[in-house]
C-alpha cells in the first residue's frame, strides 16, 4: 500500500564501512530522487534518474553511486562511509521530471560511528 | 544559483494564534510548492502555486504566490497543535530537469 518505500529506516555502521539504501515506488512513476536531509533540516538533491536515464547528479562525493534497475527501482550505494555522511536521506518520485508534486518516502537514518 | 530563502526558521506559539512564513528569492520560479514534514517521515505536499498573485486555501492554510513569482507565503489562522511540524517551501528550477531546490524550513510548534 506504501507509494514511496525505502530500506532500511535505520542505519547504524562504522566509518569506512559500504552500505546500500533501497528504494521502491509503487505509483507508476517514471523520475525518482535521492535527497539527503542534513542536521539542520535542509533538504538537498542528490541525483535523479528518469525512466533509468541518470538526469541529475549534483555535487555529490563519487563515493556515492546511485543505480536504477528499472524506473519502479533506484538505489543508493555508499563506499567508504565517512562521519560526515551521517544525515537522514529521502527517496521520492514524481510522475515525470517537469513540474510535478514529489512524493518522498519516510527517509532512511544513517549514523556513522 | 537559485536560492529559497525561508523565515522564521523557528516558531513556538499558543494555540489558537495566527502565524504566516515567508519564502522569498531573488530569482524567479515557474511553481511554488508548500511541504510539510513530520518527525520520521518524508516531506508531504500541501499545495503548489503556480501563477503571480495566486492565493490558495486548504482549511485553515493560505498560500500566497507573489505577483513577481519570486516569493510565497504561508499563513495559518487559529494554529492548533495538530500543525506543529516542519514546514519546507520548494520551488523547481528554470531548466527542466527535475530539479526541486528547497527553502531551509520553518519548525512550528504550536503549544495547546
Amino acid at each position: 500500500d506504501t507509494a514511496v518505500s525505502q530500506t532500511p529506516k535505520y542505519l547504524v555502521t562504522q566509518m569506512g564501512n559500504d552500505k546500500s539504501i533501497k528504494c521502491e515506488q509503487n505509483l507508476g512513476h517514471d523520475t525518482m530522487y535521492w535527497y539527503k536531509q542534513d542536521s539542520k533540516k535542509f533538504l538537498k538533491i542528490m541525483f535523479s534518474y528518469n525512466n533509468k536515464e541518470l538526469i541529475i547528479n549534483e555535487t555529490v562525493p563519487n563515493r556515492f553511486s546511485p543505480k536504477s534497475p528499472d524506473k519502479a527501482h533506484l538505489n543508493l550505494h555508499i563506499n567508504s562511509l565517512e562521519l560526515g555522511d551521517s544525515a537522514v536521506y529521502f527517496c521520492a518520485s514524481s510522475q515525470n521530471r517537469g513540474f510535478q508534486p514529489q512524493h518522498f518516502g519516510d527517509g532512511t537514518r544513517l549514523s556513522i560511528l | 544559483t537559485q536560492l529559497l530563502e525561508q523565515s522564521p526558521q523557528f516558531l513556538s506559539i499558543q494555540e489558537g494564534e495566527n502565524l504566516t512564513v515567508y519564502c522569498n528569492s531573488s530569482s524567479v520560479f515557474s511553481s511554488l510548492q508548500w511541504y510539510r514534514q513530520e518527525p520520521g517521515e518524508g516531506p508531504v505536499l500541501l499545495v503548489t502555486v503556480v501563477t503571480g498573485g495566486e492565493v490558495k486555501k486548504l482549511k485553515r492554510l493560505t498560500f500566497q504566490f507573489g505577483d513577481a513569482r519570486k516569493d510565497s507565503s504561508l499563513h495559518i489562522t487559529a494554529a492548533q497543535p495538530g500543525d506543529t511540524g516542519l514546514y519546507l517551501c520548494a520551488g523547481y528550477s528554470r531548466s527542466n530537469t527535475g530539479k526541486l531546490i528547497f527553502g531551509q524550513g520553518t519548525t512550528l510548534q504550536v503549544k495547546p
